[in-house]
């Protein structure tokens, strides 16, 4: 099956620093997504982007599906961005979301 | 329009008892997912449905069982629960489409 990998696996930040989160896929997909699990466990999705360039307020995401990876970028950072940030991907002709093993991130005042 | 609701949130449990876990939800969607997550580690998929009345194994499928008999119900069984079956289990909706997955809020199971 479809493999999924997250770097780095851990991240600490100061307050107000900017990162890069990346997700590499093994196969073509056709559905993939970003998620932050926030400190109490529940999982938000923050993005759908299959390919492209998307942003939402300090976070953006891009996906350059032919190199078969995808980028989360987060500016400025903030004490709330704490958490674990998974991607998951959907093989295109498969059924199953396969989640990466995600990034932790600690963003310290 | 509560979205994605578990029941439990919260159980414990005695080895070799069984449970059912309850996800429901009101977005009509076609595909549901029973994901388990261990701690520090990612999600791993149990089981899903694509449509109401279909079932289909994941990675982990072992010692549970699911039902998809209303396309807004599906459901966790744990047969004869195991301590390795401690974990928080989360069940997902999708529409099938190329479109966003959305969580319950999740269920924490301890076996003792």
């Amino acid at each position: 099956g479809i493999q999924v990998e997250q770097s780095p696996p851990d991240l600490i930040l100061q307050e107000g620093a900017n990162s890069t989160l990346r997700c590499n896929f093994s196969d073509s997909v056709n559905n993939l997504q970003w998620f932050h699990q926030n400190p109490w466990g529940q999982l938000i999705n923050l993005f759908y982007i299959p390919s492209g360039t998307k942003q939402n307020g300090r976070l953006s995401a891009t996906t350059v599906a032919t190199e078969r990876y995808s980028l989360l970028y987060i500016s400025s950072s903030q004490t709330t961005d704490s958490g674990v940030y998974f991607c998951a991907v959907r093989n295109t002709g498969f059924q199953k979301l396969v989640f990466g093993t995600g990034t932790r991130l600690l963003v310290s005042p | 329009n509560a979205g994605v609701t578990q029941t439990p949130k919260f159980r414990v449990l005695k080895t070799g008892q069984s449970m059912t876990l309850l996800c429901a939800q009101d977005m009509n969607h076609e595909y549901m997912y029973w994901y388990r997550q261990d701690p520090g580690m990612g999600l791993r998929l149990i089981h899903y449905s694509v449509g109401e009345g279909t079932t289909a194994k994941g990675e982990v499928p072992d010692g549970y069982n699911v039902s998809r008999l209303k396309k807004q119900n599906f459901l966790l069984g744990l047969e004869s629960a195991a301590p390795s079956q401690t974990s928080v289990y989360f069940c997902a909706t999708f529409t099938g489409r190329n479109e966003k997955l959305f969580f319950g809020s999740g269920t924490q199971l301890s076996v003792l």
